[in-house]
């Protein structure tokens, strides 16, 4: 069984750049693609950006070229850096992984984690 | 972007009763390209139902999703009760991805 746990920071700064990890086990991420999404209060998840199991990219252009996402084969683990961040950002993030078979849909989620920006 | 309306808010139910959840699409949906999602709180969301009505690893068949173009259901048979917590449905079939508002199976 594959599980993923978000960790980071709950409280940033805005202006300041927000990191978290996401920690896979129960498999390799080699062979897959990973994703970010989020949840603002009161509003929809929103898909934030992943790394493909070729090394490339893809993000939501709201969120223009903030957002950097990468994996760490050693410690099977993947990252979100969104830099600039502002109140707007304030959400629970959730790390999850990609189907990429001709479609775009999450297999598994992490419990996701609460990022506050605020000073 | 293709915008997802689920439908209803809310519905407070028994434990072995039936419920169908509605998700509406503003455009049609490529390939019923549409997943469900469980999600109860503090715990990891679920894939339940992909490509409309594929079941995903483990998801009993008390489970069970139809529809295409706009208009697509996700209908729980007997509800268990692991079954009470909030449904998303979410599209895949143009850019941008995009979820709908949820809706919330609560006990009655």
């Amino acid at each position: 069984q594959v599980h993923l746990q978000e960790s980071g920071p709950g409280l940033v700064k805005p202006s300041e750049t927000l990191s978290l990890t996401c920690s896979v086990s129960g498999g390799s991420i080699r062979s897959y693609s990973w994703s970010w999404l989020r949840q603002p209060p009161g509003k929809r998840l929103e898909y934030v950006g992943d790394v493909y199991n070729n090394g490339k990219n893809s993000h939501n252009p709201s969120l223009e070229s903030r957002v950097t996402i990468l994996t760490d084969t050693t410690k099977n683990q993947f990252s979100l850096k969104l830099t600039s961040v502002t109140a707007a950002d304030t959400a629970v993030y959730y790390c999850a992984r990609l189907v990429l078979s001709g479609t775009f849909y999450f297999d598994y989620w992490g419990p996701g984690t609460l990022v506050t920006v605020s000073s | 972007e293709i915008v997802l309306t689920q439908s209803p808010g809310t519905l407070s139910l028994s434990p072995g009763e039936r419920v169908t959840l509605s998700c509406r699409a503003s455009q049609n949906i490529i390939n019923s390209f549409l997943a469900w999602y469980r999600h109860k709180p503090g715990q990891a969301p679920r894939l339940l139902i992909y490509a409309a009505s594929t079941r995903a690893t483990g998801i009993p068949d008390r489970i069970s999703g139809s529809g295409s173009g706009t208009d697509f259901t996700l209908t729980i048979s007997r509800l268990e009760p692991e079954d009470f917590a909030v449904y998303y449905c979410q599209q895949y079939g143009s850019s941008p991805l995009t979820f709908g508002g949820g809706t919330k199976v609560e006990i009655k």
